[in-house]
């Protein structure tokens, strides 16, 4: 399958301060990104769609002035958490598909946020 | 997108073939069917998809009922490995349609 690489793996950060998490598509150009959130032990929740070169569509109860999303390309999303607090802290994957060519969806590795 | 219902977990031994089971009685027509699963702290992984007919890759087998209202994921030979938690997902074919929903899913534990 194809490869979606998320940096950094793991984030430690003060309360207050923001943290950027990347997802690049190494071996294809990504048309669309999504970004999750993952609690322990529940499952993903969808927190926002994002098109290249549009606006990131978000999921109802998901904050877009606190979960910045950039598509600037089709190899790369970011997702930036602005003000982390505490309650921030969780497990974000994003996932991304090439829905010109083919309907899978691929995901990166996740990345564990820790707000201190 | 149509609702799905697994089981909440299942067991298998090491070796044989695990059958994980998907209702989706509500599924429309141009819905397909599709599998993920997680390892414990990793990023979903793609094993299959299918719209109506039997599926078959390196990872897994999909069969799909004639009514399309259930599915069976099959792994031929579990391995200590494929110890994840299976998720059956349905999901429109096109346009805006492509964002996945997760459910609780299937935990599977492969037994030595």
């Amino acid at each position: 399958g194809a490869v979606v690489s998320q940096h950094p793996s793991w984030v430690i950060c003060k309360s207050g301060t923001s943290v950027k998490i990347e997802c690049r598509s190494l071996d294809f150009q990504a048309t669309t990104m999504f970004w999750y959130r993952q609690f322990p032990k529940q499952s993903l929740m969808l927190m926002a769609t994002s098109n290249e070169g549009s606006k990131a569509t978000y999921e109802q109860g998901v904050e877009k002035d606190k979960f910045l999303i950039n598509h600037a390309s089709l190899t790369l999303s970011t997702l930036t958490v602005t003000s982390a607090h505490p309650e921030d802290s969780s497990f974000y994957i994003c996932s991304a598909g090439n829905f010109g060519r083919n309907t899978e969806a691929f995901f990166g590795q996740g990345t564990r946020l820790t707000v201190v | 997108d149509a609702k799905t219902t697994q089981p909440t977990s299942m067991d298998c031994a090491e070796g044989r073939a695990a059958n994980l089971p998907c209702n989706h009685s509500t599924i429309s027509g141009n819905e397909y069917v599709y599998w993920y699963r997680q390892i414990h702290s990793q990023g979903p992984q793609y094993i299959i998809h299918g719209l109506k007919n039997n599926e078959t890759n390196e990872m897994a087998s999909l069969i799909i009922t004639e009514d399309r209202k259930s599915s069976t994921l099959i792994l031929p030979h579990a391995t200590l490995r494929d110890t994840a938690v299976y998720y059956c997902i349905v999901r429109g074919g096109g346009g805006s349609n492509y964002k996945l929903t997760f459910g609780k899913g299937t935990l599977l534990t492969v037994n030595p």
